[in-house]
């Protein structure tokens, strides 16, 4: 099955600076990755998604790349905010509809 | 974007209890719904999908005689932790695909077993 690896576990950045959190999986037939932002104690909620069709994806201050042949994806957020601290995590699917599968998820602290 | 609704948000029960933890989708219908624990700073762990009017589908390791699924409605799917122990204590979440595949999580639930 499919297998998902996440790092770094934890992240810790100044206001400002950028942040990248790598992410990789083990199923080449795996189509569909989201990212998902937690905040302590609450749902996960779904930051950007990129499909396998596409190598990147923009949403403002947040951004995805995706290597298909390395099997390995990225989350990038820019200009960091004291807000932007919560867990990421990374996950991977095969079509829309199928399991997603986590990462462990790392902790991002940005300090004002 | 699409609404999950969890109920109960936080529960304590003594152990040997049985809790039901319900999950709704409230603007959308959800033929199938997933639900996941999670452990104290860890990730989140698929334990079942959920498929409305047939059995759930258990991932390895979980059992299906203690966690009952049972998803009768296209908007509600709902999971019983049966004769709860202290190991069961965790954080339960439910989550359901919306009309463009993308995951929309409930608010969870705390279990906590005495």
């Amino acid at each position: 099955g499919e297998n998902v690896e996440q790092h770094p576990s934890t992240l810790s950045v100044q206001e400002g600076d950028s942040a990248v959190i790598k992410c990789t999986y083990s199923d080449s037939a795996s189509n569909y990755f989201p990212w998902y932002k937690q905040e302590l104690g609450k749902r996960p909620q779904l930051i950007i998604d990129i499909r396998s069709n596409v190598g990147e994806k923009k949403d403002q201050r947040i951004a995805v790349t995706l290597n298909k042949t390395a099997k390995h994806f990225s989350l990038h957020i820019t200009e960091t905010q004291p807000e932007d601290s919560a867990v990421y995590f990374c996950a991977a699917s095969m079509g829309s509809q199928g399991n997603l599968i986590f990462g462990k998820g790392t902790k991002l602290s940005v300090k004002p | 974007g699409a609404v999950v609704s969890q109920h109960p948000s936080r529960v304590i029960c003594k152990s040997g209890t049985s809790v039901k933890i319900e999950c709704r989708s409230l603007d959308f219908q959800a033929t199938t719904m997933f639900w996941y624990r999670q452990f104290p700073k860890q990730s989140l762990m698929l334990m079942a999908t959920s498929n409305e009017g047939s059995k759930a589908t258990y991932e390895q390791g979980v059992e299906k005689d203690k966690f009952l699924i049972n998803h009768a409605s296209l908007t509600l799917s709902t999971l019983t932790v049966t004769s709860a122990h202290p190991e069961d204590s965790s954080f339960y979440i439910c989550s359901a695909r919306g009309g463009g595949g993308e995951l929309f999580f409930g608010e969870g639930s705390r279990l906590t077993v005495l």
